[in-house]
């Protein structure tokens, strides 16, 4: 099934824990995001990779580490999760290197760092 | 930075049109998104402007003026699945995508 997959679906931490958020798609896409969702804020962009070997900071990359060491996947690493970190982290992909296409969401992970 | 403004709720009636604003300041422009999520789910693309006027597609349309700094996503013949968030998003000078807060649409019977 073409798409994206992130793991896990939830999780709860607690805080001064190392976590590792997985992002896997099939659709041979050049460019992948990590964004987080909280209340009133809307999606802000962490980490992008336009395509394998690269990645790039967002608007809020403190505390997050991403690799792209090939096309499908793109974890994203909290090295000392903060309760400020909690929030649902969404991954996406676009075809197109320079982002001026359609991005594809995956499902998101609700993380909670007590 | 960039700065997206859209209104936080709206409440229209089944089969009812409903128009959403999104106004942005931006360094730079090459694109307007909007998405689609509905509530515990993904964001999912709507439309893309990059030139001003009117994209139509089925129920849904959306406007772009450049000069101004203004796009509308309008829903046409509500349906109660309509009820979601819409997002609006600008690929800036940058070429990163800037979200708006998103606005709510309630559709009642």
């Amino acid at each position: 099934i073409a798409g994206i997959t992130q793991a896990p679906t939830s999780q709860i931490l607690a805080a001064g824990r190392r976590m590792t958020l997985r992002c896997t798609q099939d659709m041979r896409h050049n460019a992948m995001y990590w964004y987080r969702q909280d209340l009133g804020l809307g999606l802000r962009l962490i980490h992008y990779s336009n395509t394998a070997g690269t990645t790039g900071k967002g608007e809020v990359p403190d505390g997050y580490s991403v690799s792209r060491a090939n096309t499908d996947d793109f974890p994203l690493t909290l090295a000392s999760a903060v309760p400020s970190q909690t929030s649902v982290y969404f991954c996406a992909s676009s075809a197109q290197r320079d982002h001026t296409d359609t991005q594809y969401f995956g499902p998101g992970t609700r993380l909670t760092v007590l | 930075g960039q700065n997206i403004d859209q209104p936080t709720e709206m409440t229209a009636t089944e089969g009812a049109i409903v128009q959403i604003n999104c106004t942005y300041q931006t360094s730079g422009f090459n694109g307007l998104f909007w998405y689609q999520q509905h509530a515990g789910e993904a964001p999912t693309f709507l439309s893309y402007n990059v030139l001003d006027g009117l994209e139509e597609k089925g129920r849904f349309s959306s406007f772009l003026s450049r000069s101004k700094g203004y796009s509308y996503l309008l829903l046409k013949e509500l349906q109660m699945k309509d009820s979601a968030s819409y997002l609006c998003a600008v690929l800036g000078g940058d070429y990163k995508l800037s979200f708006g807060a998103g606005t709510t649409v309630t559709v009642r019977a």
